[in-house]
């Protein structure tokens, strides 16, 4: 198995302008997580699906986010329109129950720098 | 709510030393505990889990880590740091099922020839 795959791996836009984060799943995995790491902030959870239905966007950070997950191959996160502030690793994850736990398996992440 | 507090944004040891990362969680409910690691410009890999099967529990690259109720710890320990172990870890909490995962803050580990 290739592992969750992100593209594209590095970013960099202007302010204003939308920007477009995809993931890919592990096949058979059932929850898909996305993530944002900053050095002031950490490792912060955004929004998580389980068979591709949002559960939790409670951590996406105002309206400019925006994700889906239109089949259980694929999922995008959406910044329009995109900030400074919005700098950060993203991080997507998809995960499969083992043992009861909900263990993750992380994409090598996207980099984005808005100018 | 469920959260994890890693003590130490960054910890250094020298090589062949004890590697001790603290973690503490606060659960409502009976926690599922795993520690990750992160590699510079990686995404995050699962050292290891506690899924209430074994209170110590044994990962890859030689780390372990102990359930401790009591003290609502769960440290992660090597007895004899590698130079390849300098990374950050990550501590996470879930309450188990398809819940969401929260992640600490993170600790840098530095290991010193």
């Amino acid at each position: 198995d290739a592992g969750v795959i992100q593209s594209p791996r590095h970013e960099v836009t202007e302010m204003g302008q939308e920007v477009t984060l995809r993931c890919k799943p592990i096949s058979g995995h059932n929850s898909l997580f996305w993530y944002r790491q900053t050095m002031m902030r950490g490792l912060e959870l955004l929004i998580y699906f389980n068979n591709n239905v949002p559960i939790d966007d409670s951590g996406m950070p105002e309206d400019r986010f925006s994700a889906k997950m239109p089949n259980a191959s694929f999922s995008t996160l959406k910044i329009q329109p995109s900030e400074p502030r919005d700098s950060a690793v993203y991080f997507c994850a998809s995960s499969l129950r083992m043992d009861g736990a909900n263990v993750l398996t992380f994409g090598a992440g996207s980099r984005l720098t808005v100018l | 709510a469920q959260s994890v507090t890693q003590l130490g944004s960054h910890v250094s040891v020298s090589e062949g030393a004890l590697v001790l990362l603290r973690c503490n969680y606060s659960s409502s409910v009976p926690p599922y505990l795993f520690w990750y690691v992160q590699y510079p410009n990686q995404g995050l890999q699962l050292l290891l889990k506690y899924t209430s099967a074994a209170t110590l529990v044994k990962g890859i690259n030689g780390f372990e880590a102990e359930f401790k109720k009591s003290e609502t710890s769960f440290h992660l320990t090597k007895p004899s740091a590698h130079m390849s172990d300098a990374a950050e870890y990550f501590c996470a909490v879930s309450p188990g099922g398809y819940q969401k995962v929260t992640f600490g803050t993170g600790t840098k580990l530095q290991v010193i020839p």
